[in-house]
């Protein structure tokens, strides 16, 4: 069975500085790993996805990150937070594309000024 | 490139009631996934349609159910609503089903139902 663990239900920061939310994942198979954002009262936007390609991931906004096998993780990261990365993110997992995704409970992010 | 709508934005039903939400995929997109979050928490796969048949299932009854049209277009059916039913609905398209590592979902607004 597949499962995504996020650390931490709140990460706090400044604005410029680094962003880190992390992701911990378990699966018996290859995983596709995703990073999707959601702002108050919308739905859920696409950041980043890893699909067995290269193991830095670029997205949307200035984020990346990094798949690496050894610790089963995919944290997310962004050099400088900015006010408007202030969010829910949400890690999530699935062993074949396009089917079903499972989620972790998800990081809200306040950045403060 | 429309994206994924749904309708209504927001509905309040009363426990026992049924329900129909409704989901417009994206364009050229043939799958729909439906999911539910709980306040709080993440999203929970409830299934997926893929070309009009259910192409696979999350742990909820059988009062979940769903149906996808020849347009692609998708609707979630809830029966016999409970208090704990309430949640954000969400519809996601994708091109196709398993079938390339392109297959990402894209995620609709949502809709918020309330059972009182």
């Amino acid at each position: 069975a597949q499962s995504v663990t996020q650390l931490g239900s709140h990460v706090s920061v400044s604005e410029g500085a680094l962003v880190l939310l992390r992701c911990n994942y378990s699966s018996s198979v290859p995983p596709y790993l995703f990073w999707y954002v959601q702002y108050p009262n919308q739905g859920l936007q696409l950041l980043l996805k890893y699909t067995s390609a290269a193991t830095l991931v670029k997205g949307i906004n200035g984020f990346e990150a990094e798949f690496k096998k050894s610790e089963t993780s995919f944290h997310l990261t962004k050099p400088s937070a900015h006010m408007s990365d202030a969010a829910e993110y949400f890690c999530a997992v699935t062993h074949q594309a396009g089917t079903a995704l499972i989620f972790g409970k998800g990081t809200t992010l306040s950045v403060s000024s | 490139e429309t994206g994924v709508t749904q309708s209504p934005t927001h509905l309040i039903k009363t426990r026992g009631q049924q329900v129909t939400l409704r989901c417009s995929s994206q364009s050229g997109h043939n799958t729909v996934s439906w999911y539910q979050q709980a306040l709080g928490q993440g999203p929970q796969f409830i299934f997926q349609y893929y070309r009009e048949e259910e192409n696979g299932r999350g742990n909820f009854p059988p009062r979940f159910s769903g149906l996808q049209f020849p347009n692609y277009s998708s609707e979630l059916n809830v029966n016999a609503l409970e208090l704990d039913d309430s949640a954000l609905y969400l519809c996601a398209s994708s091109p196709n089903s398993g079938t390339s590592i392109t297959d990402t979902q894209y995620f609709g607004p949502g809709t918020r139902l309330t059972v009182l």
